[in-house]
Parts: C-alpha cells; sequence; structure tokens
C-alpha cells in the first residue's frame, strides 16, 4: 500500500551531500511527506516531514517539487553513521485523520551506503 | 525527556508460550502504535490505540495476538501461544495527537 517509489540503494562520500529522491505521484492535497530511517534494525528514526515548502531542520533539508509529485531528501554532509535504509512515507494531516490513517506505510525504503 | 521505552528488548520463548511485549510512549503522548518487522521484511502495521481505546488493529493476526493500552501503565502487545513464526522485531510508535510518530528501540522475540 506504499504510495511512493525510491531506488533500493544509493552510495555516498564521506562528507558529501546525499541526496535521496523519492516519487509520490499520486500524493493528495491533504498528504504530508514523511522521510524515517532505520539503521541497522534499530527502530526507525524520524527525520522531517513537510507539505509543500522546504524543510530543513539540524538532521536534514526536505526539497518537494512544486507539483508535489516527488521530493529529495538531502544529508549534507554524510557521515558514516548515516549509513541507513531511508524510507519515504506519504500521510494524510492530522486534521483530516480517521481511524485507519493513522497508520504508517513503509515501503523497501533506499539503502544508503556512505562510505570513507 | 525520555523517548519510547520497550522492555524486554530480547525476549526468547518456546512454542506455544506466551509473549508479554511492553511500550511506554514518549511523555505526554495518548497514542501508540505497534508495528512489526520480519526478518529481512520492511515494517508493518499491526494496530493502532489510544488511552483504554483500540482504533485500528486491521493490521492484526486474528488469533492469538492482542494489545491494550490501560488508563495507567504501559500499553502490551500479547501473543498467546507463539510459534515460530512469530520470530521478528516489534516496534512500538507514540505521538501526541495522530501525527509524528516516534518510534521505541524494538523488542526482538525468538520462538524456539
Amino acid at each position: 500500500d506504499a504510495k511512493t517509489t525510491q531506488p533500493p540503494s544509493m552510495d555516498c562520500a564521506e562528507g558529501r551531500a546525499a541526496n535521496l529522491p523519492c516519487n509520490h505521484s499520486t500524493i493528495s492535497g491533504n498528504e504530508y511527506v514523511y522521510w524515517y530511517r532505520q539503521i541497522h534494525s534499530q527502530g526507525p528514526q524520524y527525520i522531517i516531514h513537510g507539505l509543500k515548502n522546504n524543510e530543513t531542520n539540524e538532521m536534514a533539508s526536505l526539497i518537494i517539487t512544486e507539483d508535489r509529485k516527488s521530493s529529495t531528501l538531502i544529508l549534507p554532509h554524510a557521515t558514516l553513521r548515516d549509513t541507513a535504509v531511508y524510507y519515504c512515507i506519504v500521510r494524510v494531516a492530522w486534521a483530516d485523520r480517521g481511524s485507519t490513517l493513522g497508520r504508517l506505510y513503509f515501503g523497501r525504503g533506499t539503502q544508503l551506503t556512505v562510505w570513507p | 525527556n525520555a523517548g519510547v521505552m520497550q522492555n524486554p528488548r530480547h525476549l526468547v520463548r518456546r512454542r506455544g508460550q506466551e509473549a508479554r511485549l511492553r511500550c511506554s510512549p514518549m511523555k505526554g503522548h495518548s497514542h501508540v502504535y505497534w508495528y512489526r518487522q520480519l526478518p529481512e521484511e520492511g515494517l508493518k502495521f499491526m494496530v493502532y490505540l489510544q488511552k483504554e481505546n483500540i482504533i485500528d488493529e486491521s493490521g492484526m493476526p486474528k488469533e492469538r495476538f492482542s494489545a491494550e493500552f490501560p488508563k495507567e501503565g504501559p500499553s502490551i502487545l500479547r501473543i498467546q501461544q507463539v510459534v515460530r513464526g512469530d520470530s521478528a522485531a516489534y516496534f512500538c510508535a507514540s505521538s501526541i495527537i495522530a501525527d509524528t510518530q516516534y518510534f521505541g528501540p524494538g523488542t526482538r522475540l525468538t520462538v524456539l
């Protein structure tokens, strides 16, 4: 039921920016784009989310295209500890959420490997 | 502010025994979600609870599995008569309202 498409794997050199793409061509106007990552079977870690404007926090930046059909997660200076599976998830905003819409659909994600 | 806590972190059960997994949400969070991750697979939603209420259990197996989130205390995921196919990592997440979910470290269940 995942509504997103991500490449299965990507590599990035340490210290360089990692740009992880995500396609969500069927996204609805009331749906946010969320990014999580999972480091080696640990619990998923929330990274960032956005609706239509670009967002930045201490971990990453999220760039959403104007038509909202795709987005890119940017880790500006990747480190070895950023090696993880990154998940792009779309979900409705809380104000519109019904009982069955609280769940997150995790697809296969992108395995990002940062090498020295 | 402590994050989501889960215990035990590792649980070993023999076939036919019961497994109880506990989840304490972040302070101030009244929404709890359980997910399961089978070996080499992605996370799958199981159940969504608010205090004393099950909101969505459509991802729960129909038999042997149950969940609760009482007024006081942690949320409990209970698996009765465990089988080897129940071996997995079980993750709990919590949120203030039905918004951004924060995950715990998980409980790794091994059924012998």
